[in-house]
């Protein structure tokens, strides 16, 4: 099984700051077959970034995703009010094993 | 509108058998695989398993594997999500979900059934 570690935990910023996350996996995602979710507090997660880089449909451009092997970024360009929330990514270069990584809180500063 | 209508919150006590709903709407049901996702109280998320509704191919995360049962209905666009015995460790919200392609990342999530197994 492939265990990606995000990182921080919990990163606490101001609306209008850069934030960065980090996706770190234990052995190299296959095709770079890395995704980014966001989720809040009582909704289901929705898909931001697939393909490690491409944008979900409805998405906006303050968010982008990059890296490929075992490191991979979620980058959120300028913060937004909504954009407070929990973060995941996912796996899914192994068919029989999809992975999700433990989540990153964005809180507001 | 494209979506996945899920079944409403369950309590059952340890022992009890239980099976949960995801009807798929707005798209053709056979052409997309359907999948559950487990969330713990305050936890992250884990994939279960996965099931393509034209010929019911299934694949189970090793660790529900045996744990869980996952199924159609193609005549009716629903997925189910089964359990024989419950525990108190199957306490979470199941997600259903869809990805858009032949590759594994969830485009369409249903809203989510919260099981709650307790004495």
């Amino acid at each position: 099984e492939i265990v990606l570690t995000q990182s921080p935990g919990t990163l606490s910023l101001s609306p209008g700051e850069r934030a960065t996350l980090s996706c770190r996996a234990s052995q190299s995602v296959r095709s770079s077959y890395l995704a980014w979710y966001q989720q809040k507090p009582g909704q289901a997660p929705r898909l931001l970034i697939y393909g490690a880089s491409n944008r979900a449909t409805g998405i906006p451009d303050r968010f982008s995703g990059s890296g490929s092997g075992t490191d991979f970024t979620l980058t959120i360009s300028r913060l937004e009010p909504e954009d407070f929330a929990l973060y995941y990514c996912q796996q899914y270069g192994s068919s029989t094993e999809l992975t999700f990584g433990g989540g990153t809180k964005v809180e507001i500063k | 509108e494209v979506q996945l209508v899920q079944s409403g919150p369950e309590v059952k006590k340890p022992g009890e058998s239980l099976k949960i709903s995801c009807k798929g709407s707005g798209y053709r049901f056979t052409s997309y695989w359907i999948g559950w996702v487990r969330q713990m109280p305050g936890k992250g998320l884990e994939w279960m398993g996965i099931i393509y509704p034209s010929d019911s191919d299934t694949t189970y995360r090793p660790s529900f594997q045996g744990q869980v049962t996952i199924s159609v209905d193609k005549s009716i666009s629903t997925a189910y999500l089964q359990w024989r015995s419950l525990k108190a460790s199957d306490t979470a919200m199941y997600y259903c979900v869809r990805p858009l392609t032949g590759d594994w990342y969830f485009d369409l999530w249903g809203r989510g059934t919260l099981v709650t197994v307790s004495s």
